[in-house]
């Protein structure tokens, strides 16, 4: 069955420092592979997409399917990107509908 | 354009009771999800619709029916309510492969 797993329910770290939010994927196919957000108070909202291979926020996320993983990161974490992050995997051919992760809490402290 | 709108934000129903959350959207897309969000999970999909009367069941449709007569509007309706249908429920349209979210609706069934 299809599956996206996040293994940390929280990550917290320091202005400044490296972020690493993990994303792991079960799936036979071909997936397409998103990350989105939530921020306090807002709407979940689209922060990439794999197959744009663009950096949000000075965020990037790269593909690996060897390894099934989808790991979102950002050299030097801000305040502001303190949120909810969701890892979600599109099956191909389907009707796009999404498999999200649990989601993990990135909390940025100054 | 006010995106995706969902009514209302909260609600308390008891048990047996039944009630229709409603789920609006101006940007003139086809595709439209309900999904619900249980504490410490990630989003569910309940139903989807591809087009004005064309609606199929999602991963937990049990409980819960839609209707999509219009392309602007996909309400979710609850029969018999049960207090595993406590959670919040995003309603979500879709434009190539981004999904635009709504506020969700925060529903507690006592």
């Amino acid at each position: 069955a299809q599956r996206v797993t996040q293994p940390e329910k929280l990550l917290s770290v320091f202005k400044g420092a490296p972020v690493e939010l993990k994303c792991n994927y079960s799936y036979s196919g071909s997936p397409e592979l998103f990350w989105y957000v939530q921020y306090s108070r807002q709407r979940l909202q689209l922060l990439l997409r794999h197959i744009s291979r663009e950096s949000i926020k000075g965020f990037t996320a790269d593909l690996n399917k060897g390894e099934t993983s989808f790991h979102l990161k950002k050299p030097f974490a801000q305040e502001e990107d303190s949120a909810m992050y969701y890892c979600a995997l599109t099956l191909s051919g389907g009707y796009n509908k999404l498999i999200f992760g649990a989601g993990t809490r990135l909390a940025v402290h100054p | 354009n006010a995106g995706v709108t969902q009514t209302p934000k909260f609600r308390i129903l008891k048990i047996g009771q039944s009630m229709t959350l409603q789920c609006t959207q101006d940007m003139n897309h086809n595709y439209m999800y309900w999904y619900r969000q249980d504490p410490g999970m990630g989003l569910k999909l309940i139903y989807y619709s591809v087009g004005a009367g064309i609606t199929d069941k999602g991963e937990v449709p049990n409980g819960y029916n839609v209707s999509r007569s219009t392309t602007e509007d996909f309400p979710l309706r609850l029969e018999l309510a049960a207090p595993s249908q406590t959670s919040v429920y995003f309603c979500a349209s879709q434009n190539f492969d981004t999904q635009y979210f709504g506020p969700g609706t925060r529903l507690t069934v006592l």
